[in-house]
């Protein structure tokens, strides 16, 4: 039973600026949401997190919607080494590890 | 910071074989976790430590696997005996707390043939 739902793929041109889209409409008041991506042949990598306000840091923005069912991460320049499978996930700050369940994720291909 | 360090990168194994696949936490980061991922099921938590104990090992596959976790700069992963099912991509993550964001290394990739 999923509770995100992202696309399979997307594409982007290098410099211009990825959105990524995540609906997760079952989110619980106390879920926060988290994005991962995972560059082949590697480990995934932290990106941001947030609960219901706007995040930023020096990877990406995070975009959550005021009614929270959907956000956007935003790579503003995306690069050729943006390339890579983007993973939304919701969980709870204080819940178990095992909550934090991996999907399928968004391919996302930044193009020269 | 050389982050969580796993070795081997690539083992090639025989059915009936011994594996065992380790890792290195990132220094001061109390909890470890062990996943497993492959195209079939993606990426799933087999076990996690939190300081150095176990604390939930029901994403285990079987009793062929096994983990420990010493002291809290090392922790292993056997497979005993292996399977050609069991070809995967392992890998060890860390994080300072259970719930804080985790540090993966760069995986051990496993072929049983």
């Amino acid at each position: 039973d999923a509770k995100t739902t992202q696309p399979t793929s997307m594409d982007c041109a290098e410099g211009r600026a990825a959105n990524l889209p995540c609906n997760h409409s079952t989110i619980s008041g106390n879920e926060y949401v988290y994005w991962y991506r995972q560059i082949h042949s590697q480990g995934p990598q932290y990106i941001i997190h947030g609960l219901k306000n706007n995040e930023t840091n020096e990877m990406a923005s995070l975009i959550i919607t005021e009614d929270r069912k959907s956000s956007t991460l935003i790579l503003p320049h995306a690069t050729l080494r943006d390339t890579a499978v983007y993973y939304c996930i919701v969980r709870p700050l204080s819940g178990s590890a095992r909550q934090l369940t991996f999907g399928s994720g968004t391919q996302l291909t930044v193009l020269p | 910071d050389a982050g969580v360090i796993q070795s081997p990168r690539h083992e090639v194994t025989e059915m009936g074989q011994e594996v065992t696949l380790r890792c290195k936490p990132i220094s001061g980061h109390n909890s470890l976790f062990w996943y497993r991922q492959t195209m079939m099921r993606g990426l799933e938590l087999l076990i996690y430590f939190n300081n150095n104990v176990p604390i939930d090992d029901s994403g285990m596959p079987e009793d062929r696997f096994s983990a420990k976790m010493p002291n809290a700069s090392f922790s292993t992963l056997k497979i005993q005996p292996s399977e050609p099912r069991d070809s995967a991509v392992y890998f060890c993550a860390s994080s300072i707390t259970g719930n804080s964001p985790l540090h993966f290394g760069n995986g051990t990739r496993l072929t049983v043939t």
